[in-house]
């Protein structure tokens, strides 16, 4: 069974400090995702990656950025967190184009 | 840019009615893909519809692709409250992405 594993499921950070937010697949996928979900806006994509070291924006990817050096694990960056991304981030992977993404179990981050 | 409509955005039935979301794209879809979220929970894939007009059944859910392939819907026949949670649709936004509609919240009263 695939497994998605975002590294910490609650996080608290202040205005302006850099946050990582880690996630790690187990299945080989080529590509991965972020998105995070606010209530009313459903889930909106981050960053996405189809490749190690590949990466693009998807629609709000303002104040984000990502990392994928190797195939297993894709980080999210908030470079100078702000109270506007307090937000539920989800991971997700697939194996390929058109594939069902398999979700991580979310990290809820607040941001003071 | 693309985007993928979902009504309702929220539904409170009686346990035992049935409920419907509805899935509609600004544009044509070469698939459209189902996910449940339960309360607390994260997105959980149902299915995937492809063919125009495409029909499928899980034991008391139906999904339907229409036949411009611009929409769906996701109907639950005799809810039960462990249908609880918000129901999302997902069609490519482009080569390798997934826009995600904006998801309908069920809840069943016993």
């Amino acid at each position: 069974d695939v497994k998605v594993t975002q590294s910490s499921r609650y996080l608290v950070k202040r205005t302006g400090e850099k946050v990582f937010l880690e996630c790690v697949q187990d299945m080989d996928h080529e590509n991965m995702f972020w998105y995070r979900q606010d209530p009313g806006l459903g889930l909106r994509l981050i960053y996405f990656s189809y490749d190690v070291k590949m990466k693009e924006k998807g629609d709000i990817p303002e104040g984000y950025s990502v990392s994928r050096e190797k195939k297993e694990r894709f980080s999210l960056i908030l470079e100078s967190a702000s109270t506007n991304q307090t937000s539920m981030y989800l991971c997700a992977s697939s194996v390929n184009y058109n594939s069902p993404l398999h979700f991580g179990n979310g990290t809820r981050l607040t941001v003071t | 840019g693309q985007q993928v409509m979902q009504i309702p955005q929220y539904q409170h039935v009686q346990e035992g009615e049935d409920f419907t979301t509805y899935c509609n794209s600004s544009t044509t879809l070469s698939n459209i893909q189902w996910y449940k979220q339960r309360p607390g929970g994260h997105p959980v894939f149902l299915i995937q519809l492809v063919k125009s007009g495409e029909v499928k059944k899980q034991k008391r859910l139906t999904f339907q692709f229409g036949e411009a392939k611009k929409n769906s819907s996701l109907h639950i026949t005799a809810t039960q409250t462990t249908d609880v949670g918000t129901y999302f649709c997902a069609g490519p936004g482009g080569t390798y992405k997934y826009i995600f509609g904006t998801g309908t919240r069920l809840k069943v009263l016993a």
